[in-house]
């Protein structure tokens, strides 16, 4: 089946840097990707979707300069934080869509990024 | 937008019970409903899924079933296993295809052995 390998799956970094996460497609074109942030005990928040080869599009209240997305390929799309700060820290997922005739999406296995 | 909402929050049964968790929806023009099963730490993993032409769906132990016209849809665990304590998330999708989901809040399943 579809997979989607999520790298790094955690990441400890100082206030002030960035982060990037990348999620790749093995084995089908990911001409969409859609990034997650999750708090503990929460549900998952929808950040942004990005498209191949457009600008991604973020939901509202989502800072566009703090969360970098890039989809410069059919099987990698990246989201970077930056100038991390602790509020920053949580559990960032991306998901795409299965395949062409399918109504399935597959996820990563998730970042968890701590902020220090 | 489409909004989702999920009960219970917390649910906790008996090894071999049966476990319901209930979701509704906003938008009638949703047309796929997947369930994920969450474990700490990971991804989110589709356990079982339908789309709006379907009443009912059933894949050994686990079923889901959709009302369109209450907008409602429920997961059913049957003889439930203490691996199968995790969190689960209902979602739906609008009707634009590879468009984006709503997630329901979740519920905590805990099965006591």
């Amino acid at each position: 089946g579809a997979v989607v390998s999520q790298h790094p799956s955690r990441v400890i970094c100082k206030s002030g840097t960035s982060v990037k996460i990348e999620c790749r497609s093995l084995d089908f074109q990911a001409t969409t990707m859609f990034w997650y942030r999750q708090f503990p005990k929460k549900s998952l928040m929808l950040m942004a979707t990005s498209n191949e080869g457009s600008k991604a599009t973020y939901e509202q209240g989502v800072e566009k300069d703090k969360f970098l997305i890039n989809h410069a390929s059919l099987t990698l799309s990246t989201l970077t934080v930056t100038s991390a700060h602790p509020e920053d820290s949580s559990f960032y997922i991306c998901s795409a869509p299965a395949g062409v005739r399918d109504y399935g999406y597959t996820f990563g296995s998730g970042t968890r990024l701590t902020v220090v | 937008g489409e909004n989702v909402e999920q009960h219970p929050s917390t649910l906790s049964v008996q090894e071999g019970d049966s476990a319901v968790i209930k979701c509704t929806y906003s938008d009638s023009a949703s047309n796929y409903f997947p369930w994920y099963k969450q474990e700490l730490g990971k991804g989110p993993q589709l356990i079982i899924d339908i789309r709006s032409n379907v009443g009912e769906k059933k894949d050994q132990r686990i079923a889901v079933t959709l009302n369109k016209t209450a907008k409602h849809f429920s997961l059913h665990i049957t003889e439930t296993q203490p691996e199968d304590s995790a969190v689960y998330f209902c979602a739906a999708r609008g009707e634009t295809s590879y468009g984006k989901l709503t997630f329901g809040q979740g519920t905590i399943l805990t099965v006591h052995p």
